[in-house]
């Protein structure tokens, strides 16, 4: 069965520091979505992309944040200056017609 | 705005036994799409089941069942036959109407099942 893979399944960083989170969507899907799970909380939506542009942005999603399909396979989260409070699990999920997602396996992010 | 609502953040079942998980929901749309997925502690999220709002009938997936009430706006998942293997969280969440429109998560339901 096709999955989406995420990479690494673990980060630990320094505060202020860049970190990228990596994704490989399925490969015929056209829409990329990026959600966080901070621990013990529910998930929350970050960010859809479709046809190389965002297609909607929550309020999490501030100028900290960026998303890029850099060649057409990957597509990947940057924080520019990781905070603590961006410690969480980052899931990547992909479809194919923006209705039916399937989810990453996610990266936990530790901000120290 | 969407918003999920799921009451119990911790249930216990027998294995063998049926379970059911409650979700209400709020939206002013009248198109939208209700789905549960299950979050085992290796924490994957697995996509359970659907259920659109114009379904008439339940959704069933396997022992997975969705009990849609749409007058009460609930989508209560029923697991028949628990196994241990079921012991997770579980999310109830929900899309309005359009394409790559996100996905309002519940708080989820952390099921544990006794041997």
């Amino acid at each position: 069965e096709p999955e989406v893979t995420q990479t690494p399944s673990h980060q630990v960083t320094q505060m202020g520091q860049e970190v990228i989170l990596r994704c490989v969507p399925i490969s015929n899907h056209l829409y990329f979505y990026w959600y966080r799970q901070i621990l013990g909380q529910k998930v929350e939506f970050l960010v859809s992309f479709y046809n190389n542009e965002i297609s909607e942005k929550s309020e999490i999603f501030d100028d900290q944040f960026s998303v890029e399909r850099p060649d057409g396979s990957n597509f990947t989260l940057k924080i520019r200056s990781t905070k603590l409070e961006d410690s969480a699990m980052y899931f990547c999920a992909s479809s194919e017609s923006g209705a039916f997602y399937t989810f990453g396996s996610g990266t936990r992010l530790t901000v120290v | 705005a969407q918003k999920i609502t799921q009451t119990q953040p911790g249930m216990f079942v027998q294995e063998k036994e049926a379970v059911t998980l409650d979700c209400t929901y709020d939206t002013s749309d009248q198109s939208y799409g209700l789905f549960w997925y299950k979050q085992p502690s290796s924490g994957e999220m697995i996509f359970l089941i659907y259920q659109g709002s114009y379904d008439e009938q339940n959704a069933t997936e396997g022992r997975y069942s969705l009990n849609f009430q749409k007058a009460r706006k609930s989508a209560n998942l029923v697991i028949s036959a628990s196994q241990l293997g079921d012991s997770a969280m579980y999310f109830c969440a929900m899309t309005p109407p359009g394409s790559a429109r996100q996905l309002t998560f519940g708080s989820g339901t952390q099921l544990t099942v006794l041997p």
